[in-house]
């Protein structure tokens, strides 16, 4: 089945710098890949997503990309916040439907001011 | 626009009673999907229905655990003589009929004394 891996658990970063979370995925026939971002107490939220026709995708401040020639995906937050600090999850659709996700275990995300 | 409703937002039950977590899909979406999130841990996909049917259960525990989203009112997700493993936060997403992003809930904390 499929597998979704970050690199690394945990990612402090000073306010105004740029941050990049990663993560790798183990299905080569996977054509579509999710950002989620989750802060304490609430649900997951949509952040970004990208198709696998795509080798980048861009949205306010949140730049995807993706290699299919190793399987990796990264999420960049440009000049990151405060606000930002949260867990952060990719996820990739199994099957026909693109609501049964496989989320990976996340990356926590800590902004310090 | 009112986003996707779950209640309640925290659940206390002992060993052995029913544990009833509901939820209402954003207007428009006829899909449900339910999802548990262990502490620490990413979210594992358990159902997908839509209106009267269940769709793909593959995630769902074999047993204790049921899941309906009738004609009329929300999608239920029932479990049955609860045990301390099943607390966790279940969260519920919903999307319209086409692919696309999940929107999801604030989720159910379940808790198990």
């Amino acid at each position: 089945g499929e597998s979704v891996g970050l690199h690394l658990p945990t990612l402090s970063v000073q306010e105004g710098d740029n941050s990049i979370i990663n993560c790798a995925y183990s299905n080569s026939a996977s054509d579509y890949f999710i950002w989620y971002k989750q802060e304490s107490g609430k649900g997951p939220q949509f952040i970004i997503d990208i198709r696998s026709n795509m080798d980048k995708r861009q949205g306010q401040r949140v730049t995807v990309l993706l290699n299919k020639t190793v399987k990796h995906l990264s999420l960049q937050i440009a000049a990151t916040q405060p606000g930002d600090s949260a867990v952060y999850f990719c996820a990739v659709p199994g099957g026909t439907s693109y609501g049964k996700l496989t989320f990976g275990q996340g990356t926590i995300l800590t902004v310090h001011p | 626009n009112a986003g996707v409703m779950q209640n309640p937002r925290h659940l206390v039950r002992r060993r052995g009673q029913e544990a009833r977590l509901r939820c209402s899909p954003m207007k428009g979406h006829s899909h449900v999907y339910w999802y548990r999130q262990l502490p620490e841990e990413g979210l594992k996909f358990m159902v997908y229905l839509q209106k009267e049917n269940i769709i793909d259960e593959s995630g769902m525990p074999k047993e204790r655990f049921s899941a309906e989203f009738p004609k009329e009112g929300p999608s239920i997700l029932r479990i049955q003589q609860v045990v301390r493993g099943d607390s966790a936060a279940y969260f519920c997403a919903s999307s319209p009929p086409h692919n696309s992003p999940l929107h999801f809930g604030n989720g159910t904390r379940l808790t198990v004394t």
